[in-house]
């Protein structure tokens, strides 16, 4: 079946505007993390959602970062008033169940903020 | 918060010998163990996972031990080949479901 889809796939945003990435997990996915990833570096682990309950938002770098998900399924990371070292790319993940199970990596949105 | 640390940074081997990559963790509430390899510009792919209740697993090529007294893991890529070469990371997550990174190490398998 189809696998975790992102987009945009790459956005170009100036400093101050805001933006919003959307992420479509595999159908019949219970958690969907977002995870930030800086050029040559592993992902950072942003905040995690089971079903419609966002259970984690600790990574969430500051109060500019929001992510929703709203009906357990399509989530959403907007960030606002971006700043230069907003740039990295946005990943999304999906697993079937809860904790310790495979997660499912979409493509990444690569964002630039110049 | 969790501390994943992850050597060497950068291997070059072979094709045909083994490359083996350490991490180590700090948080002992840490139970899952899953590596990833990662192409240029793609998205990471689960290779191998482990849990905190098995020492070591095995899949073909690739193998994971997990000590977890010590608290440290390390992937093993038997007769490399040049498909291997990629950046792997490995991540530790908790059962609050959140997961830390290593830091990555770019493999290189020359022909």
């Amino acid at each position: 079946g189809a696998g975790v889809s992102q987009s945009p796939r790459y956005k170009v945003a100036k400093r101050g505007q805001d933006v919003a990435l959307r992420c479509d997990p595999i159908s019949g996915h219970v958690s969907l993390f977002w995870y930030q990833q800086a050029l040559g570096q592993g992902p950072e682990f942003l905040t995690y959602f089971q079903n419609e309950a966002q259970l984690d938002k600790s990574g969430l770098p500051s109060d500019r970062f929001f992510a929703e998900r709203p009906e357990g399924s399509v989530s959403t990371l907007k960030i606002q008033r971006t700043q230069q070292e907003d740039s990295a790319v946005y990943l999304c993940a999906s697993s079937f169940g809860g904790i310790g199970e495979t997660q499912y990596f979409g493509p990444g949105t690569r964002l630039l903020v110049l | 918060g969790e501390n994943v640390e992850q050597h060497p940074s950068t291997l070059s081997v072979q094709e045909g010998d083994s490359a083996v990559i350490k991490c180590t963790y700090s948080d002992s509430a840490s139970n899952y163990f899953p590596w990833y390899k990662q192409e240029l510009g793609k998205r990471p792919q689960l290779i191998i996972d482990i849990r905190s209740n098995v020492g070591e697993k095995k899949d073909q090529r690739i193998a994971v031990t997990l000590n977890k007294t010590a608290k440290h893991f390390s992937l093993h890529i038997t007769e490399t080949q040049p498909e291997d070469s990629a950046v792997y990371f490995c991540a530790a997550e908790t059962n609050a479901g959140k997961s830390t990174f290593g830091d990555g190490t770019t493999l290189t398998v020359k022909p």
